[in-house]
């Protein structure tokens, strides 16, 4: 079945730049979005469609992609961002969502 | 203001059923493509599947986890979605969440989530 792959955890100090990667063989093919949980909290969508950012959420968000990688790109991390990170996509078909394992992000 | 509110959740026992409700509000039930999305403790974001709209005919789409054992409805005129969960193994304990897709300006459908659900507690457990 189809993976996506992420880092188990990322830490970074506040104020700097925290990147999260995703892979996946279909991504060249399939939009890519991200959503940050905190704990006991549903997800929250912060990045649609590889590189979009959904109103409210702060400008230090943003999405990329290349080939078979799309990259969460936090900058000037606050506290606040601390939280798991999940990105997901679909198969080649577009017809199975699925998710990556998630990344806990530490802020140091 | 778009809520999704899930209720049915609680305990089973191995090769039990539950049915999960969610009720919708705050936008055009009937235009969107819904779907159930579920976490085991302390695990990550694991798709459960997605039924389609009228337009798309109500078709749906499941993991492979639960094909067979689970099926995804809706009552467009309630505003509701639903999960018949059987067969439950002790595996399936999970929070379960509805969660809204993406539709586009122009109409287009995404497989991306904008709205979620609070999510209700299944614990499969003898």
């Amino acid at each position: 079945s189809y993976e996506l792959t992420q880092p188990p955890s990322v830490s970074v100090s506040p104020g700097q730049t925290a990147r999260i990667t995703c892979s996946g063989d279909a991504l060249p093919k399939q939009y890519a979005y991200w959503y940050q949980q905190k704990p006991g909290q549903a997800p929250v969508l912060v990045i649609y469609k590889d590189s979009e950012r959904p109103s409210g959420i702060p400008e230090r968000f943003s999405g990329s992609s290349s080939g078979t990688t799309v990259t969460l790109t936090i900058s000037g991390v606050q506290a606040e961002d601390e939280a798991d990170y999940y990105c997901q996509s679909a198969d080649s078909s577009g017809t199975h969502v699925v998710f990556g394992g998630g990344t806990k992000l530490t802020v140091l | 203001e778009v809520q999704l509110v899930e209720s049915g959740g609680g305990l089973v026992q191995p090769g039990g059923s539950l049915r999960l409700s969610c009720a919708a509000s705050g936008f055009t039930f009937s235009d969107h493509y819904m779907d159930w999305v579920r976490q085991a403790p302390g695990k990550g974001l694991e798709w459960v599947g997605r039924t389609r709209n009228k337009a798309n005919s109500y078709t749906t789409e499941y993991a492979a986890s639960v094909k067979g054992r689970f099926t995804i409805s809706r009552d467009d005129s309630k505003n509701s979605l639903y999960l018949q969960m059987n067969s439950l193994k002790t595996e399936d304990t999970a929070v379960y969440y509805c969660a809204r897709s993406l539709r586009g300006s122009s109409g287009s459908y995404y497989v991306g989530f904008d709205y979620w659900g609070q999510g209700t507690l299944v614990t499969v457990s003898s």
